[in-house]
């Protein structure tokens, strides 16, 4: 089983649509969560971080399910700009931040 | 926001050649990480370090890797016979303290012929 699994995508989805992204994790120890995106050729970029309790930045709510090993993005009233590479990412060695990537899912936003 | 800068953004090599790819960490940090990702694949942890020395390492670091941190300002990572298989794109990542954001460099792509 892969450490941290996400359906590839690609989601085309229009603009102005509500988009959800599901992750699971294998480790049952694994301490912090985030979701990064992508995009095309460039670097990681921390989106947010992922608590027990949910949070939501803006248009974006993230949820934790220690019990499953599940993890949510949900990215509402979406832009062009969200168009991207969303990675599911899991820290399992709090203090090393030694990060495991997903292998991430495709967005494309259609105007 | 301060930036991680890496240079240079591409290189070319032949096999069997060194490389050696810098890094510029943000200058508070102190922990300091090398990150690959292969073209359509995720991107896997390579190294991390701190207090001049190598706090972990995974299963793709062997004797071909090394890292240093020659100058207290730069970070460079150094395949020494580089594979075709190495090819990839190449991040360095730096953060303040345990727990704090990682900030992510803008990457070396490095091909090999």
């Amino acid at each position: 089983r892969k450490e941290v699994e996400q359906d590839p995508g690609p989601f085309n989805v229009p603009e102005g649509a509500t988009v959800a992204f599901n992750c699971t994790y294998s480790n049952s120890a694994s301490q912090s969560f985030f979701w990064y995106r992508q995009d095309c050729r460039k670097e990681p970029k921390l989106l947010m971080s992922v608590y027990s309790s949910g949070n939501e930045d803006g248009r974006f709510t993230a949820q934790l399910n220690r019990a499953s090993q599940y993890i949510s993005l949900l990215i509402r009233d979406s832009k062009l700009s969200d168009s991207a590479t969303y990675l599911c990412v899991v820290n399992n060695d709090f203090g090393n931040e030694k990060l495991t990537f997903g292998t991430g899912t495709r967005l494309t936003i259609i105007p | 926001e301060p930036e991680v800068t890496q240079t240079p953004s591409h290189q070319v090599t032949q096999m069997g050649q060194e490389v050696i790819l810098r890094c510029v960490p943000i200058s508070n940090h102190l922990y300091f990480y090398w990150y690959r990702q292969i073209l359509g694949q995720k991107v896997e942890f390579l190294v991390s370090f701190y207090n001049n020395e190598i706090s972990e390492k995974s299963e793709i670091f062997d004797d071909q890797f090394s890292v240093e941190r020659p100058d207290g300002s730069n970070f460079t990572l150094k395949i020494r016979s580089t594979k075709l298989e190495d090819s990839a794109m190449y991040f360095c990542a730096s953060r303040g303290r345990t727990g704090e954001k990682l900030f992510f460099g803008s990457g070396t792509q490095l091909s090999v012929l």
